[in-house]
This record gives structure tokens, sequence and C-alpha cells, in this order.
């Protein structure tokens, strides 16, 4: 079975301070992890994913997370928050062994404060 | 390229009233999925079709039904709109049906039914 815990459903930061949204996940599989963004009244966007090349992955914006396999982690951090980062932010996990399946987190909107 | 077109972007239906919401995607993307998001519930996959001819099931399917009538288009149908039914719709498409791939989504039909 899959799912997938985002630890808060709002986090609230000031601008220029670090960013941590954290996810845990469970699978049967070895999963495959993404973090998407959500604007406003928007569509979602790709922020990154895991593919299993690499633990720590970089992804737009200056956002990225790191895959721990130990904790069944995949927290997203940003150095420092900028205004146009407050959106929604989803963390998916996909696999596609014996039918395809997707489960989203339930999100976590971010805040940034002036 | 427009990418994922979605319309209508806004429909009031009264309940046991029908529609269809369309889909598009000129990426010549394989497969494509439909998605409900709730308040506080993430993305649920409705229904998808890994390729042109074939539709599955996702974690809610019910009170819908889906045609895929090309590699382009991917239309969701309700037949007798319920109240429980109110919510915003996402279409999305990936190149292929790898759990890897990234999903890009439509701007989202706004449904409410009354």
């Amino acid at each position: 079975a899959q799912s997938v815990t985002q630890l808060d459903s709002h986090v609230s930061v000031s601008e220029g301070t670090p960013v941590l949204l954290r996810c845990n996940y469970s699978s049967s599989y070895s999963p495959s992890l993404f973090w998407y963004v959500q604007h406003p009244n928007k569509g979602l966007q790709l922020l990154l994913k895991y593919t299993s090349a690499a633990t720590l992955v970089k992804g737009i914006n200056g956002f990225e997370a790191e895959f721990k396999k130990s904790e069944t982690s995949f927290h997203l951090t940003k150095p420092s928050a900028h205004m146009s980062d407050a959106a929604e932010y989803f963390c998916v996990v996909t696999r596609n062994t014996g039918g395809f399946k997707t489960i989203f987190g339930a999100g976590t909107r971010l805040f940034v404060k002036a | 390229n427009a990418g994922v077109t979605q319309t209508p972007k806004f429909q009031v239906l009264k309940t046991g009233q029908s529609m269809t919401l369309q889909c598009a995607q000129d990426m010549n993307h394989n497969s494509m999925y439909w998605y409900r998001q709730d308040p506080g519930m993430g993305l649920r996959l409705i229904y998808y079709s890994a390729s042109e001819g074939t539709t599955d099931k996702g974690e809610v399917p019910n009170g819908y039904n889906v045609s895929r009538l090309n590699k382009r288009e991917f239309s969701l149908r309700l037949e007798s709109a319920a109240p429980s039914q109110t919510s915003v719709y996402f279409c999305a498409s990936t190149l292929g049906g790898s759990s890897y791939n990234e999903q890009f989504f439509g701007p989202g039909t706004r449904l409410t039914v009354l």
C-alpha cells in the first residue's frame, strides 16, 4: 500500500528565512517521488522529482529535497524564502507496477511574510 | 504550445443534470488523467488513460465516465450530477506510463452542483 503524509497543513516564514516542508511516505515498491506547487487558482507545476539517481534532488526556483529511505521522508527545503514562493505544495508518490497509482499528500500551504 | 487546456473554466449545475468536461493536450503525450481536488484532501485520481484506446479507473471513479477520443483529447462526463461532485477538476498528461514521468496539468474546471 502507498500513502503520503504532509506533516504540516500550514507553514509561515519570513521573507529571506529558510523553508522546510515535510513529507513522509510509505510504499510497497521503490517509489517515484515528486513535489508540485500550486499558485492560487492555477494548475500544478512540477518543482522536482526523485528518480533514484541521486538522493539530493535540485528543482526549480532554488528548491531541493532529500530522499531518506531509512526515514521514509522526502522533505522540501529552500535556503531563503521569497514572497513569490507563497503557494500550496504537494508531495506525490507514484508507481506503475500492477497498474498506475498516484497518491497526493493533503498539501502544505506556505505563507511568506514581508 | 498551449500545453493542457480544459473547458469550461467554471460551471454551475443543478442536481441530476449532466455535463462533459473537455481536456486536450498538444504535447503528443500518450497518457492522460482526470483528478478532483477537494479542500484538505490533495488531488484524487478519477480515471486515467495510459494510451489511446484504453481507460482505467482510479481511486474515485463512481459517478463518472471518460472517453479517450483520440491521442489529444480525454473527456470526463457526469451523467447525473450530485452535490458531492462539487469540486475543482484537473486534467493532466504525461509522455508515457512510467512512474518517473512528470505530469503536466491544465488550469482546472471549477464545478458547483446545487
